[in-house]
């Protein structure tokens, strides 16, 4: 079993729909929860991170993290052309590393 | 957010040289910094992850004498690839942790490196 697993994509939604993006994790003492974007042929950008059980809003994105059920997800509103790209979830446990899923690709339509 | 500046950005190299790359924290303190390759369609692959004043602590599989790392200061870390062959060829991407910003990670814009 992959520590952080995501499903590939490409998810397909259409401008203006919610996009959601799901995560789970093996080690049950992770405890910092991470979103990055990354567009083809550049580095990641940190979108959202969470910590504790629950929801957190940042304007059009919104964390979701459940610590029992060992999943994080990602859900963007209003999905816009612009929003295409791959999401990384990220997961840092009690050591220094932070382990990276394989990403979801996301497709805006227009 | 803090900025992590690498450089180059890309660089094409001959077969059997030795290529530098820099990653600099530039508002912040880098306690440690992690380099990554990624393949075109893949994932990041941690490659070792390097402390400030210590050795770097490699990956399995990751071979410590062709990939050298320095982090000499709380703010630099360098990525040797040394003796660089086609298969070599990757996205390059490091990335930083600050002290302050409560476990965050900030990545470098990446290199491309192309072996010919």
């Amino acid at each position: 079993q992959k520590e952080v697993e995501q499903n590939s994509g490409p998810l397909s939604v259409p401008e203006g729909a919610i996009a959601s993006l799901n995560c789970t994790y093996s080690d049950r003492g992770s405890q910092s929860f991470f979103w990055y974007r990354q567009y083809s042929g550049k580095s990641p950008e940190l979108i959202m991170f969470i910590y504790s059980n629950g929801d957190k809003e940042d304007g059009r994105f919104t964390a979701q993290l459940n610590k029992a059920s060992q999943y994080v997800s990602l859900l963007i509103r209003d999905s816009q052309p612009s929003d295409s790209a791959t999401y990384l979830c990220a997961v840092k446990g009690g050591t220094y590393k932070y382990i990276f899923g394989t990403g979801t690709r996301l497709k805006v339509l227009a | 957010g803090a900025v992590v500046s690498q450089h180059p950005s890309w660089v094409i190299c001959k077969s059997g040289t030795s290529v530098k790359i820099e990653c600099r924290s530039l508002d912040f303190q880098a306690t440690t910094m992690f380099w990554y390759r990624q393949f075109p369609k893949q994932s990041l692959m941690l490659m070792a992850t390097s402390n400030e004043g210590s050795k770097a602590t490699y990956e399995q599989g990751v071979e410590k004498d062709k990939f050298l790392i320095n982090h000499a200061s709380l703010t630099l870390s360098t990525l040797t690839v040394t003796s660089a062959h086609p298969e070599d060829s990757s996205f390059y991407i490091c990335s930083a942790r600050s002290r302050s910003s409560n476990e965050k990670l900030f990545f470098g814009s990446g290199t491309q490196l192309s072996v010919l």
